[in-house]
């Protein structure tokens, strides 16, 4: 079965640290590109950040450029978000996703996310 | 940045037809993908490139895209369509680009 499995999110006080994990199995992890996209409580999906298979390109959303670090290890099936200088409004539910393309770029399988509170 | 706009909710009657919009300037020259969202889980992929499924979604699902709008059609609408609906799409200068959301009530 195809699966991504987040992890590490928790509560954190503005201007801290988080590293989130994504563990994939079910599928060849390294030939897939993967992508972050978080949900703040209440609102709509925001992508956060994309990296290739090899992790040699990578992209931020402009909201969380130069505060996170999207990174992977394909020989552990793992993608990780290093969030640092945390804000309110990165409070959300992050999910990992898979990148599908076919004549577009899409999210074909998601994982059900961890939960980042950052609150004094 | 690109935007995409998308009715807030869309209200149907049980067996009955839901379109779904989802607006942005000349969006028929990109490829529309939409997510369905029920409470308290991820997203889930049900069309792709404008208008085709993924394994395992019913044929209830289809989707079109033209000039400025892409529509999201659920026929034969059912108690457990209802959930929030969101499309996306790929731009060059904005990357991944989601719509705002719409909220689907059968009621």
């Amino acid at each position: 079965e195809v699966q991504l499995v987040e992890s590490g999110g928790g509560l954190v006080q503005p201007g801290g640290s988080l590293r989130l994990s994504c563990a994939a199995s079910g599928f060849t992890f390294s030939s897939y590109e993967m992508n972050w996209v978080r949900q703040a409580p209440g609102k709509g999906l925001e992508w956060v950040s994309y990296i290739s298979s090899s992790g040699s390109t990578i992209y931020y959303a402009d909201s969380v450029k130069g505060r996170f670090t999207i990174s992977r290890d394909n020989a552990k099936n793992s993608l990780y978000l290093q969030m640092n200088s945390l804000r309110a409004e990165d409070t959300a539910v992050y999910y990992c996703a898979r990148l599908g393309y076919g004549s577009g770029y899409y999210m074909d399988v998601w994982g059900k996310g961890t939960t980042v509170t950052v609150s004094s | 940045s690109y935007v995409l706009t998308q009715p807030p909710s869309v209200s149907v009657a049980p067996g009955q037809t839901a379109r779904i919009t989802c607006g942005g300037n000349n969006i028929g020259s990109k490829s529309v993908h939409w997510y369905q969202q029920k409470p308290g889980q991820a997203p889930v992929l049900v069309v792709y490139d404008d208008s085709d499924r993924p394994s395992g979604i019913p044929e209830r699902f289809s989707g079109s895209n033209s000039g400025n709008t892409a529509t999201l059609t659920i026929s034969r609408v059912e108690a457990g369509d209802e959930a929030d609906y969101y499309c996306q799409v790929w731009d060059s200068s904005s990357d991944w680009v989601f719509g705002g959301g719409t909220k689907l009530t059968v009621l």
